[in-house]
């Protein structure tokens, strides 16, 4: 039962680089997210995808892009990493969207620093 | 707009010790309330839920009502274990969105 998967989970990048986080699940839900956790700030949604083929903004999306590439998978883009993107980031899915019972099930996460 | 609101950490406590992590939320309507946890190295995975009023989730030993009268849903638990070391996060589902606590950090001595 893998669940979510995301890779890497560590990662150092110099400012200027661009680098692209990978998540994919394997429990055919339909809604997936990506979320980046920083000390004394929570989790804070940076995009989400309804389903297949779409793709919205969440709480904070400047610097990042993001691909629904197929309903497993669903990558995030830096493509100029500042220091203010060093977080963990966590990957996640639900079966459904905003659904008030809904259990999101997350990946362990990507370490990123960005020097 | 919505918002969960969470006793800051860290929290130490020696084994066996009663537990409790206050949290309080700001929400319109009526949201579904939520405790995750996470474990050191791993992503959050749920530890328990409720979705209306004077509903008790409970999980693990550990249990929290949802109060709408105090817009709470505090977490406790009568006995931890050097286990239960991780960080708690309280959370909320509204209609558009999912609202996260900025989490507790527990530490359970033996």
């Amino acid at each position: 039962n893998a669940g979510v998967t995301q890779t890497p989970k560590f990662q150092v990048l110099k400012t200027g680089q661009s680098m692209t986080l990978q998540c994919a699940q394997d429990m055919n839900h339909n809604s997936m997210y990506w979320y980046r956790q920083d000390p004394g700030m929570g989790l804070r949604l940076i995009y989400y995808s309804a389903s297949e083929g779409t793709t919205d903004k969440g709480e904070v999306p400047n610097g990042y892009n993001v691909s629904r590439l197929n309903k497993r998978e669903f990558s995030l883009r830096l493509e100029s990493a500042a220091p203010s993107q060093t977080s963990v980031y966590f990957c996640a899915s639900s079966e459904r969207l905003w659904a008030k019972n809904e259990k999101l099930f997350f990946g362990s996460g990507t370490q990123l620093s960005v020097l | 707009g919505d918002s969960v609101t969470q006793m800051e950490g860290p929290v130490t406590l020696s084994e066996e010790a009663f537990l409790t992590i206050n949290c309080t939320y700001t929400a319109t309507g009526y949201p579904s309330l939520f405790w995750y946890v996470q474990y050191p190295g791993e992503g959050l995975q749920l530890l328990l839920k409720a979705t209306k009023a004077d509903d008790k989730g409970s999980n693990k030993g550990f249990e929290a009502t949802y109060r709408k009268e105090t817009t709470s849903f505090h977490l406790e638990k009568g006995s931890v274990q050097v286990s239960d070391s991780a960080v708690y996060f309280c959370a909320l589902s509204n209609l558009n969105q999912f609202y996260f606590g900025t989490g507790t950090s527990l530490t359970v001595i033996p």
